[in-house]
Parts: C-alpha cells; sequence; structure tokens
C-alpha cells in the first residue's frame, strides 16, 4: 500500500446510474488530485485540491463532481456518465502544490460505463 | 494539456541490459520527475530532478536533465524481469505552482 486508500478497485455502472469514487490518505500532504486514464492517452488532470479549497478544474465536464471535506478525503461523484467515461481513475496526494515535492496515487479505480 | 513526451513508445531489452527512455517537454519547468505504473496499478514515484540540476542517481537509476533541449533520460541499469512496467515523466511549468502534466509514457519489457 502507498497510503493512498481508492475504493472501489472496480466499478460497472449504466449511463443513468450515479455512484461515488473515494480516495483516502493518512501522509499529512494537503494536496490532492484525479486524474483519469485512458488508453493511449496521457494522464488528464481532472481537478485539484489545495488545502481543501479546489484549484483546479481542468475543463471537465459536470457530469463529475469532486468533493474535499478535509484535507484527508476526495470523492468524485459521477452521474449520467458516457461510455468514453470509462477509464482507471487515479487519485494521488502530496505536499502543496508548486513544491518540490513526488505525488503518491492511490492504486486507481477502473471504471466501466455500459 | 500535454508538458511531457517520452521515446520510445515501448522498448524491449534482455534481463541485464540497460535500459534508455527520453523526455522531451514544452515549457521552462521547475522540475522534473519519473513515475513508473505496473500493469493497471497506480504510479510510483521514483525520482525528482530541480531545473538546476544535470543528473541525479537513485540505487539503478540515473537522470539526466538538458534544461537547454527541454529534455531529460531515464536510465535503468542491469535491468531485471521485475523492471517491466510503463515508465512516465511529469513536469510543472514555470512559473507559478503548477500541478503534474505527465506524458505518454514509455513501456517497457525486461526478458529474462
Amino acid at each position: 500500500e502507498t497510503g493512498v486508500t481508492q475504493t472501489p478497485r472496480h466499478l460497472v455502472m449504466g449511463m443513468t446510474n450515479k455512484k461515488s469514487l473515494k480516495c483516502e490518505q493518512h501522509l499529512g500532504h494537503n494536496a490532492m488530485y484525479w486524474y483519469k486514464q485512458s488508453a493511449k492517452k496521457p494522464l488528464e488532470l481532472m481537478f485539484v485540491y489545495n488545502f481543501k479549497e479546489q484549484t483546479e478544474n481542468n475543463s471537465v465536464p459536470s457530469r463529475f463532481s469532486p468533493e474535499c471535506p478535509n484535507s484527508s478525503h476526495l470523492f468524485l461523484h459521477l452521474h449520467t456518465l458516457q461510455p468514453e467515461d470509462s477509464a482507471l481513475y487515479l487519485c494521488a496526494s502530496s505536499h502543496p502544490v508548486g513544491k518540490y515535492y513526488g505525488y503518491t496515487f492511490g492504486s486507481g479505480t477502473r471504471l466501466t460505463v455500459v | 494539456s500535454q508538458q511531457g513526451e517520452e521515446d520510445p513508445q515501448a522498448l524491449s531489452i534482455q534481463e541485464g541490459e540497460n535500459a534508455t527512455m527520453n523526455c522531451s517537454y514544452k515549457t521552462s519547468i521547475n522540475n522534473l520527475q519519473w513515475y513508473r505504473q505496473n500493469s493497471g496499478r497506480g504510479l510510483v514515484h521514483l525520482i525528482l530532478i530541480r531545473s538546476n540540476e544535470r543528473e541525479k542517481h537513485s540505487g539503478r537509476l540515473r537522470v539526466t536533465l538538458d534544461t537547454s533541449k527541454k529534455s531529460s533520460s531515464l536510465l535503468i541499469t542491469a535491468s531485471r524481469a521485475a523492471d517491466t512496467a510503463s515508465y512516465f515523466c511529469a513536469t510543472d511549468e514555470r512559473p507559478g505552482n503548477t500541478p503534474l502534466v505527465f506524458g505518454k509514457g514509455t513501456r517497457l519489457s525486461v526478458i529474462a
């Protein structure tokens, strides 16, 4: 385990469903991130939270809704997704954005939209 | 937007050989990082090199950075089958505090 825990590991959902992805870290990090990884594409940054404040929304469709109740927890709420949203969703954490630290990633949630 | 781009896209070598992967980027950076990803898993941070550094070592890993050419290389010496994975470079942009942007990665296969 890396210290960043993502649940569930796998998720299959219909296009009309509502589900949530959860990410938790107890590393004392203040920044948390959601990335999307699709086949044959670079990792796409979706959202950034720095000290619980959203500092970046990388033109993500509104069917993805992030929530960061505290520095240790990050959620990604999903509703009315499309099949092209099927991907590996990765959560990461780090010390504050802009400092010289590496990111710690969770193992990801493999999402399939049917 | 994609900042780093790794080359080659795929690399296959015999166990014991050295593996070299390259990364090119577009803008000025504060630091460049290399990550490894085993199939279907999260990324693992390997090494960070600051923009004022030219070379860094960590175990069997050697990273170089050439800011004039906006490029970096990752060398894995005496490769092992367990090194089989995808390797990504990531950069943050200068000035300001920006999150990391990743390339598409190099898929390394080490054959025993």
